[in-house]
């Protein structure tokens, strides 16, 4: 199946600083999601990006679909941006039959300090 | 908005208890999923159902079977407990169609121990 890499594991920062965390998968994909796992567990919709870039706010996405990656862009970090970010993708190879499973990424862990 | 909405937020059972974890959705969504988030092993995929009383394995079944008896409410059984089923189980659900190209939302978890 298609396997979906995230990079860093792990990011420190202080707050205001600005970064980007980066999502690299292995086959054509369908379509593309960033989550943010809030302290409590539930998985927050930050973008749904198959390809192109979005902002919303702090935030912004770009997905090179033909080059098989997506970054995730923050700027001017606050403390409540702290938590881990997921990548998860659904392959093209999916044949449209039945459900489409997201697979996600192992996640980059980001602690942002005051 | 989407609302997915999971029965329980914190779950203790006993060893060989038959559990039953809740998901309802509210936006007529065709697809549902039930996943688990384990350290060092991230989110994987148990079980989907793309229509009533329609269900597929995912990447990880074994111990686990599932119910959609109704479009917005899709459960995950655990029919015997073990302590090695001890995690945060995780609902979502989609539109469905679109070959995939539809956005996913997910509910608040649940932490599920079983001692």
């Amino acid at each position: 199946g298609i396997q979906v890499e995230q990079s860093p594991p792990d990011l420190i920062l202080q707050e205001g600083a600005n970064s980007t965390l980066r999502c690299n998968f292995s086959d054509s994909v369908n379509n593309l999601q960033w989550f943010h796992q809030n302290p409590w567990g539930q998985l927050i919709n930050l973008f749904y990006i198959p390809s192109g870039t979005k902002q919303n706010g702090r935030l912004s996405a770009t997905t090179v679909a033909t080059e098989r990656y997506s970054l995730l862009y923050i700027s001017s970090s606050q403390t409540t941006d702290s938590g881990v970010y997921f990548c998860a993708v659904v392959s093209r190879g999916y044949s449209g039959g039945g459900a489409d499973g997201l697979t996600f990424g192992k996640g980059t862990h980001l602690i942002i300090q005051p | 908005d989407v609302k997915v909405t999971q029965s329980s937020r914190y779950l203790v059972k006993r060893t060989g208890e038959k559990v039953f974890l809740e998901c309802v959705q509210d936006m007529d969504h065709e697809n549902m999923f039930w996943y688990r988030q384990d350290p060092g092993l991230g989110l994987r995929l148990i079980y989907f159902s793309y229509d009533v009383k329609m269900k597929e394995k995912g990447d990880i079944p074994e111990g686990y079977s599932v119910s959609r008896e109704k479009k917005e409410r899709f459960s995950l059984i655990l029919e015997s407990a073990s302590t090695n089923q001890t995690s945060m189980y995780l609902c979502a659900s989609n539109p469905g169609g679109q070959g995939g190209m539809t956005e996913a939302f997910f509910g608040q978890g649940t932490r599920l121990t079983v001692v």
